[in-house]
């Protein structure tokens, strides 16, 4: 069965410091890369997500993810943190190829919260 | 704009009541979801649907069901409440081959 290991539970950075959110999977093939963020009393809104190619991924708010294949990492990065940016950060897998939304069931890791100091 | 919704978002209710929770999106997406997330448990799978009439168990799916009658909605049932079932419920939809999308949650608080 596939896992998520996000080895940092809580991370505090002062703003304008960079950042970088460990992911870890356990699959037996590459599988689709996805990481979410969640603002307190709010839904998940995905950042970006990685199926194939370029392994260097942008997403929204000046995020960006590396996908290390031999690593099996997934790591989430960001050159200079903002306030806005404290919230719980998720990475989640999904099994690649297949038909159906079973190719599509996310596993999520159990979250990395991100305090920022002014 | 489309959008997925949840209902209530904040619920409480008694041991050994039937409880279901409302999910309803407006994007056409033939695949729905159900989570829960747990402290230190982050979001788990409760049951999902690939389309009318499909449904599935997921990851920690004892004492729920659901049922899809349509494409928008994806009611999730609590058959009798327990004390372990106080979560946060997470709705999610999506098209096949394509990320999801998530509803602002219900906290659901069983006593």
């Amino acid at each position: 069965a596939q896992s998520v290991t996000q080895p940092d539970i809580h991370i505090t950075v002062s703003e304008g410091a960079s950042l970088e959110l460990r992911c870890n999977y356990s699959y037996g093939a590459t599988p689709y890369l996805f990481w979410y963020v969640q603002s307190p009393g709010q839904g998940l809104q995905l950042l970006l997500k990685y199926f194939s190619g370029d392994t260097l991924v942008q997403g929204i708010k000046g995020f960006e993810a590396e996908f290390k294949r031999s690593q099996s990492s997934f790591n989430l990065r960001k050159p200079s943190v903002h306030w806005s940016d404290a919230a719980e950060y998720f990475c989640a897998v999904a099994p690649l190829g297949g038909s159906g939304a079973g190719s599509y069931q996310l596993t999520f890791g159990k979250g990395t919260k991100l305090s920022v100091i002014p | 704009d489309a959008e997925i919704t949840q209902s209530p978002r904040h619920k409480i209710t008694e041991t050994g009541r039937q409880v279901t929770l409302a999910c309803h999106q407006t994007w056409n997406h033939n695949n729905m979801f159900w989570y829960r997330q747990d402290l230190g448990h982050g979001l788990r799978l409760i049951h999902y649907s690939y389309g009318v009439q499909d449904t599935n168990k997921g990851e920690v799916s004892d004492g729920y069901s659901v049922s899809r009658s349509n494409t928008e909605d994806l009611p999730l049932t609590l058959e009798s409440a327990a004390s372990s079932q106080t979560s946060v419920y997470f709705c999610a939809s999506s098209f096949t081959g394509d990320e999801q999308y998530f509803g602002p949650g219900t906290r659901l608080t069983v006593t």
